[in-house]
């Protein structure tokens, strides 16, 4: 089946520096990416949909300037989180549409993200 | 707006126990229903899908029919493994472009 990959798996950072999370589309163009955030134990919440070639929507409660999404490509999109504090901490999934597809999302296997 | 209501967990069941987790939705037009699982330490995968109401979904013995009168797409398996243990997902989609939207999870324990 279709394959999302997402890099890094598991990073840790100081309080104030930026992140980047790659998410890659590898057998299929995606026009869409989502991008999610999971708490322990609760589900995801999205965060944001980013469109190939145009600025990402983002959802209500969710700062844009903090975290940055870039799809530069059909195969790539990438989430940055900017100055990062301990209550980013958390996991961040990806998520890509087939663009001869509608429905069926294929996921990434997650970011943990822990800002020390 | 649309939404998930799944069961809350966590639900710990013997190994070849039956399994029920519930999950209603409500959405405006027909959308589509899907079971993920997210395996402890890793992302999550889809387990079975239905797009339209009555059709059955079905993947590794567990199953989950669309019922549009009852709004509801509950996930069943006749018996349980160890290897079930996992946070289940109940999620829809309106249909095109839109993203999914999950339900809280389902954490399963099957104990051997």
């Amino acid at each position: 089946g279709a394959v999302v990959s997402q890099h890094p798996s598991w990073v840790i950072c100081k309080s104030g520096t930026s992140v980047k999370i790659e998410c890659r589309s590898l057998d299929f163009q995606a026009t869409t990416m989502f991008w999610y955030r999971q708490f322990p134990k609760q589900s995801l919440m999205l965060m944001a949909t980013s469109n190939e070639g145009s600025k990402a929507t983002y959802e209500q409660g969710v700062e844009k300037d903090k975290f940055l999404i870039n799809h530069a490509s059909l195969t790539l999109s990438t989430l940055t989180v900017t100055s990062a504090h301990p209550e980013d901490s958390s996991f961040y999934i990806c998520s890509a549409r087939d663009r001869r597809n509608t429905g069926e999302l294929f996921f990434g296997e997650g970011s943990r993200l822990t800002v020390l | 707006g649309n939404s998930v209501t799944q069961m809350e967990g966590p639900v710990t069941l013997s190994e070849e126990a039956f399994l029920t987790i519930n999950c209603t939705y409500t959405a405006t037009g027909y959308p589509s229903l899907f079971w993920y699982v997210q395996y402890p330490g890793e992302g999550l995968q889809l387990l079975l899908k239905a797009t339209k109401a009555d059709d059955k979904g079905s993947n590794k013995g567990f199953e989950a029919t669309y019922r549009k009168e009852t709004t509801s797409f509950h996930l069943e398996k006749g018996s349980v493994q160890v290897s079930d243990s996992a946070v289940y997902f109940c999620a829809l989609s309106d249909s095109g472009n839109t993203p999914l939207v999950f339900g809280k999870g389902t954490r399963l324990s099957v104990i051997a």
